[in-house]
């Protein structure tokens, strides 16, 4: 697939809210989905949202969509400091995903 | 559920060497994909299987990667011959197919070749 775009870095405080944005490629994507990952360990699915939704909430966490803008993002409220992580976006590609590079998330007290 | 079962979890060979990567899918999943994660190219889907048949194996990097998956339960990924720029971590992640389509992933395989 294309590129799945994200900016690389983020730096935030420890209760301050997080915005992870990313933009996808393919319009008719069904499902875009947003997963973490820690130094080491493998990729933590976290959330996803049927393209026919413009927003998501699960507990401290909210998705937005913007179709026509094809641009997603993750809003992490009251971020604490184990949610320093690499969050990467996905779109669904067939039945596959098709990742951007991924942001990293430093969360400082 | 255990989920998906990788192993080993880190392998260290020279070049030239056979490897095999061993992947164990979530019960009742009838998808299972293979991806690769390097720094320089970020995640990248090698191939994918859908009740045990290969459907897309357009990412396989070349000849000398395979894929099979003799069951439902089991897949391998074998590299011959392996090669330093085969080095990354490798990801196996299976699905259902229905629904979100969501995929876990394995803990992954850190290969290292020298």
């Amino acid at each position: 697939g294309e590129d799945v775009e994200q900016s690389l870095f983020l730096s935030v405080r420890e209760g301050d809210s997080s915005v992870i944005n990313c933009t996808y490629t393919d319009s008719s994507s069904t499902y875009l989905y947003w997963y973490k990952q820690e130094p080491g360990a493998g990729l933590q699915l976290l959330t996803y949202i049927f393209s026919n939704m413009d927003m998501k909430q699960d507990q401290r966490l909210t998705v937005l969509l913007n179709k026509k803008d094809k641009h997603l993002s993750l809003r992490i409220a009251d971020t604490q400091t184990g949610d320093s992580a690499i969050y990467f976006c996905a779109e669904l590609y067939g039945y596959a995903l098709n990742f951007g590079k991924g942001t990293s998330l430093l969360v400082t007290p | 559920d255990a989920g998906v079962i990788q192993s080993p979890r880190h392998e260290v060979t020279e070049m030239g060497q056979e490897v095999t990567l061993r992947c164990k899918p979530i019960s009742g999943h009838d998808y299972l994909f293979w991806y690769r994660q390097t720094m320089m190219r970020g995640l990248e889907l090698l191939i994918y299987f859908n009740n045990n048949v290969p459907i897309d194996d357009s990412g396989m990097p070349e000849d000398r990667f395979s894929a099979k998956m003799p069951n439902a339960s089991f897949s391998t990924l074998k590299i011959q011959p392996s090669e330093p720029r085969d080095s990354a971590v490798y990801f196996c992640a299976s699905s259902s197919g229905v629904g979100g389509y969501e995929q876990y992933f394995g803990p992954g395989t850190r290969l290292t070749v020298t």
